[in-house]
């Protein structure tokens, strides 16, 4: 079964702490990126990766960090820096440039 | 910037009805593509049209692309309550960078 798996579904941070939301896909996809989305609005761009051991900073990195060791996995840490993380993350990846992004089903943040 | 905007924001209409979401853009794309998301999920992909192509169809979905309009719609015929979300339009560039919308939500009332 294909797809992109996003873990957890809500994430509770607690100011001053790090968390990290976890992103995979089996779709052998070379490329990936996070999206944040607040109530009401579209997605903004926060990294991406087109291969791995390489990423760059989409329109929000601020605040945020990722890595991509492996082909599969492109986890986004929110940093204690980044003020107001409170929003829905989304996590994408695609076969090729210009195509078609599959989407994970999004981990919601919420801060204590 | 680059990133797409629909109109209307919001749309309200009774099962049967069609549909029309518009999208415009500021600088030139490659594909443009239409996405759903229902409340609380991720997205979901339902068109792809490239920048030589005029208009698609998928099932009960028509895509059209102006170009030299920077403007793209989607139109979905014989709305049914399941069409409930809100739509996305996205475009990218050169550099495989994709940018979204704001929206529109669509109400389909049975």
């Amino acid at each position: 079964d294909g797809g992109i798996t996003q873990s957890p579904k809500y994430l509770f941070r607690k100011e001053g702490q790090n968390v990290t939301l976890s992103c995979e896909q089996n779709l052998n996809h070379d490329a990936m990126y996070w999206y944040r989305q607040d109530p009401g609005q579209g997605l903004r761009l926060i990294y991406y990766s087109q291969i791995v051991n390489d990423f760059q900073k989409g329109d929000i990195a601020e605040g945020y960090s990722v890595s991509r060791e492996k082909k599969e996995s492109f986890p986004l840490t929110v940093t204690s820096a980044q003020k107001n993380p409170t929003a829905f993350y989304l996590c994408a990846s695609t076969e090729g440039a210009g195509e078609t992004q599959y989407f994970g089903p999004g981990t919601r943040l919420l801060v204590l | 910037s680059q990133q797409g905007e629909e109109d209307p924001q919001a749309l309200s209409i009774q099962e049967g009805e069609n549909a029309t979401m518009n999208c415009s853009y500021k600088t030139s794309i490659n594909n443009l593509q239409w996405y759903r998301q229902n409340s609380g999920r991720g997205l979901v992909h339902l068109i792809l049209i490239r920048s030589n192509e005029r208009e698609k169809h998928s099932g009960r979905l028509r895509v059209t692309l102006d170009t030299s309009k920077k403007s793209s719609s989607l139109l979905i015929t014989a709305s049914r309550a399941a069409d409930t979300a809100s739509y996305f339009c996205a475009t990218d560039d050169n550099f495989n960078k994709f940018y979204f919308g704001s929206g529109t939500k669509l109400n389909v009332k049975p």
